[in-house]
């Protein structure tokens, strides 16, 4: 199959780190991604991290992948208020009729004062 | 300069209708995609195009017909509008679909809001 899950809703302080989970069930995923979307608003890619990686870092945002798992997570280190909106993993899978980026469900982060 | 432009952002329309969304990148890429979000927020492909050739055709009814007059363009025609079409659409587009690094990244543009009533 090729469902991707993620917690539906994310509430923290400002301040505090973010962590942001995610599910895949396709071990093939070449590539892994997050996407943020605010209000209104198109996708703005985050970060990717590649299948052969364990952890990626940029900034405030970090990736871990666990293969064996199957699991995903981005921790936002120091969320602001900015960083209120919905963030979509997605997994990527590039068979011999195109790259295809299949979804998960978008965890609604909040973030409080 | 906006990477990856869809018009209109907003489209409100009677069922029955017959309406189009256009898509243009300029980022030099090769391959461009059509996705649907529909009021739970989840997205799904629904077309690829590479080169102006259509690559993934996910299983959407045939009143939905891509068009790619050039690779920067990748149009969407929807004929016969359903109340369930209602859906926000984003275009996107990646250098190629291939494996290499950074290759297969795909740009999403801010939207298409389409309601129909």
């Amino acid at each position: 199959g090729e469902d991707v899950e993620q917690s539906l809703f994310l509430s923290v302080r400002e301040g505090d780190s973010s962590v942001i989970n995610c599910t895949y069930t396709d071990s093939s995923s070449t590539y892994l991604y997050w996407y943020k979307q605010e209000p209104g608003a198109g996708l703005q890619l985050l970060t990717y991290i590649f299948s052969n990686m364990d952890m990626k870092q940029d900034q405030r945002l970090t990736v871990l992948l666990n293969k064996k798992d199957k699991h995903l997570s981005l921790r936002i280190a120091d969320t602001q208020t900015g960083d209120s909106a919905i963030y979509f993993c997605a997994e990527s899978k590039i068979t011999g009729g195109g790259n295809k980026l299949t979804f998960g469900t978008g965890t609604q982060l909040k973030v409080e004062l | 300069d906006t990477a990856v432009s869809q018009t209109p952002k907003y489209l409100v329309t009677q069922m029955g209708n017959d309406k189009s969304i256009k898509c243009e990148q300029n980022l030099g890429h090769d391959t461009m995609y059509w996705y649907k979000q529909d009021s739970k927020k989840f997205l799904k492909i629904m077309f690829s195009y590479n080169n102006k050739e259509l690559i993934i055709n996910e299983t959407v009814p045939n009143r939905f017909s891509p068009k790619s007059p050039d690779k920067a363009h990748l149009n969407l025609h929807i004929n016969s509008l359903e109340l369930g079409d209602s859906a926000v659409y984003f275009c996107a587009s990646s250098q190629d679909w291939t494996e290499g690094i950074g290759k297969n990244i795909q740009y999403f543009g801010a939207g298409t809001r389409l309601s129909v009533l």
